[in-house]
């Protein structure tokens, strides 16, 4: 089916470990976005990637780095992961640009301890 | 700056009454607006969205939205509830040119049987 797919769906890191999460579309779609979810806190921007060869920071880009692979994928990366970045973060893509609407993958679940 | 804002945190209704969930944006242009739905466990999906036309869109699961520019405000409508519809709702606006959607902090919804 085509869609976002992200991996790994869960995850448990320790404190200082590094781990990338995943993210590809298969729509074609010119953009690529990073959110956190965090109770009470909504969603979050973290980084995204208006089209192949470009990422900009969003809201709360500290502690994450992005890499735009190629126009199919779009992967974050914690360095030096810390309690404070346990969440569920969601990929989304879209097609037509940000004010037409995203598609958004399934998440993935993250456990720093 | 933009900003959406959904003063329901947490509604609770009973099986088979009418639903309405708030959601008030505050944007410099025309705005483009979206309600998702995020089952438990489960990504973003889209119930439905709102570019220009007709104030009452329809979407998906029975669900409506009107938009009203005067009042800033793009409520979502259901006559009659399903314990299926039990999730979280978010709102999103976007306009032409933007690079990403703003979100607002959800409303999680709990049916009663």
């Amino acid at each position: 089916n085509a869609g976002v797919t992200q991996t790994p769906k869960f995850q448990v890191l320790k404190t200082g470990q590094s781990m990338t999460l995943q993210c590809a579309q298969d729509m074609n779609h010119n953009s690529m976005y990073w959110y956190r979810q965090d109770p009470g806190m909504g969603l979050r921007l973290i980084y995204y990637s208006a089209s192949e060869g470009t990422t900009d920071k969003g809201e709360v880009p500290n502690g994450y780095n992005v890499s735009r692979l190629n126009k199919r994928e779009f992967s974050l990366r914690l360095e030096s992961a810390a309690p404070s970045q346990t969440s569920v973060y969601f990929c989304a893509s879209s097609g037509q640009g940000a004010p037409y609407g995203y598609t958004f993958g399934s998440g993935t679940r993250l456990t720093v301890v | 700056a933009q900003s959406v804002t959904q003063p329901d945190i947490h509604i609770t209704v009973s099986e088979g009454a009418s639903l309405e969930l708030r959601c008030n944006y505050s944007y410099g242009a025309t705005p483009y607006l979206f309600w998702y739905v995020q089952s438990p466990g489960q990504g973003l999906q889209l119930l439905l969205k709102y570019f220009s036309g007709d104030t009452l869109v329809q979407g998906i699961k029975g669900f409506e939205a009107e938009f009203k520019r005067s009042q800033s405000s793009f409520n979502l409508r259901k006559p009659s509830v399903h314990w299926s519809d039990a999730a979280e709702y978010f709102c999103a606006v976007g306009a032409e040119g933007a690079q990403k959607l703003v979100f607002g902090q959800g409303t999680r919804l709990t049916i009663n049987p």
